[in-house]
């Protein structure tokens, strides 16, 4: 198993700024991603976070938007810019170990 | 056409009831299925994989049907802690794919 922590659990930022979320591993792994759930909807990827280099997006998210840093094989951070009230959302950080497991969640309010 | 599509319910069974989930996927190239459990304001969390032999863990038994593209998920002798949202997921390809999840079937046991 894997056992994953997220910074900040949550957070109330205004339009306009920017967070950036933490995403710790207990383990090394490869494959991490992260995911939206935005209110009453379900999961949706947003990337794929990979170690040494440029992380691979979905359709519907960018780089610039949602910046993403791999330094190591435990650690991966999420950048929300430029922040608007539609980016209130619940941003989860995922890995791949033997199945996909997925952190407690980082609950986003933007005013 | 959404890529994973679940009835959203709420289904309520009185508690010991059996009770059917399904769910469609539209990408005939998906390879791996999953039923997912997700808590008020939790992380989902893997309830059990699906095989197209078909699956049983304790009172849970999936099916998966890859020229319906249809997965069921089957709850015998339902229980209170049973409430929760099930989550309908497919991916294209083993641990390296994020994962597509269908908006989730909520299910309430009534005592």
């Amino acid at each position: 198993s894997a056992v994953i922590s997220q910074k900040p659990s949550r957070d109330i930022c205004q339009r306009g700024t920017s967070l950036t979320i933490q995403c710790q591993v207990d383990s090394q792994v490869t494959m991490m991603f992260w995911y939206r759930q935005q209110p009453g909807q379900s999961l949706t990827l947003i990337a794929t976070a990979n170690q040494g280099s440029e992380a691979t997006y979905e359709s519907g998210f960018v780089i610039d938007k949602f910046p993403i840093s791999r330094p190591n094989l435990t650690f991966s951070t999420l950048t929300v810019s430029n922040m608007s009230p539609e980016d209130s959302s619940i941003y989860l950080c995922s890995v791949t170990k033997e199945t996909q497991y997925f952190g407690p969640g980082t609950r986003l309010l933007v005013l | 056409r959404k890529e994973v599509e679940q009835d959203p319910g709420p289904f309520n069974v009185p508690e010991g009831a059996t009770v059917a989930f399904n769910c469609t996927y539209s990408n005939s190239a998906s390879q791996s299925f999953f039923w997912y459990r997700q808590d008020c304001r939790k992380e989902p969390k893997l309830l059990m994989s699906v095989y197209s032999s078909g699956n049983e863990d304790g009172r849970f038994t999936a099916q998966l049907n890859r020229a319906s593209q249809y997965i069921s998920l089957l709850i015998r002798d339902s229980k209170l802690s049973d409430s929760a949202t099930y989550l309908c997921v497919v991916s294209q390809g083993g641990g390296a794919d994020g994962l597509t999840f269908g908006k989730g079937t909520h299910l309430i046991i009534q005592p």
